[in-house]
């Protein structure tokens, strides 16, 4: 399709193992972000990747969360030994940035992360 | 520091009622104000957006409102339908920084 895909849409795992969740923007898109979304609540930024540039890791709330963008494309976030805290959507962006403006950015359905 | 203050929190309304959202930023150099809003279950979707060379957009229904000297725009959403019903995100941003608000549910009853 033509939007943003995340998957896995729903992925339950249990406390202290790893997960990845893959993001496959819109093809063209130049930037890339994820946030986590608690339920009922904001959009918390982790991580923003802009083109060949070093990511802006600003928003990671913790050592055990990484993540990567091969080629330009396609991202994963991964989370090491996971806590319950950690349950959330993860939502992943992406948009066309020109340097000169602003475009918006558009969004995937997300990767409900739930840890028992 | 928040750059992106949004208010209400939650907002009921009556179907064909207005339903206003507000949001108030600070830094100068953003360029560009977008709203989102979205369904459960869903990512945010773009909504309308405005940039700051123009004071009023409106698209359908949705009307942003900007007031660049206050630093604060709003969302209004005329004649509110049940369909309505989500949550809705204002934004700021200029090409280095893209800031979001805390959200509004907004429920239009019947």
């Amino acid at each position: 399709g033509a939007g943003v895909s995340q998957s896995p849409s729903n992925k339950v795992t249990e406390k202290g193992k790893d997960v990845e969740l893959r993001c496959d923007p819109i093809s063209g898109h130049t930037a890339l972000y994820w946030y986590r979304q608690s339920l009922g609540q904001g959009l918390e930024f982790l991580i923003y990747f802009q083109g060949n540039s070093a990511p802006d890791k600003s928003g990671l709330p913790s050592d055990r969360f990484s993540a990567e963008r091969t080629g330009g494309s396609v991202s994963t976030l991964t989370i090491q030994r996971t806590q319950q805290e950690d349950s959330a959507v993860y939502l992943c962006a992406s948009s066309l940035v020109t340097g000169i403006s602003n475009q918006p950015q558009h969004f995937g359905d997300g990767t409900r992360l739930s840890i028992l | 520091q928040q750059q992106v203050k949004q208010s209400p929190q939650s907002l009921i309304v009556q179907k064909g009622g207005i339903s206003i959202i507000n949001c108030a930023y600070e830094n100068t150099a953003f360029d560009y104000f977008p709203w989102y809003q979205q369904f459960p279950g869903k990512g945010p979707a773009l909504l309308i957006a405005i940039r700051p060379d123009v004071s009023e957009k409106k698209e359908g229904r949705f009307t942003i409102s900007f007031n660049k000297s206050a630093k604060q725009f709003s969302l209004h959403i005329m004649d509110s339908q049940p369909g309505d019903s989500a949550t809705y995100f204002c934004a700021a941003s200029n090409p280095n920084q893209f800031y979001f608000g805390t959200g509004t549910s907004l429920t239009v009853i019947p």
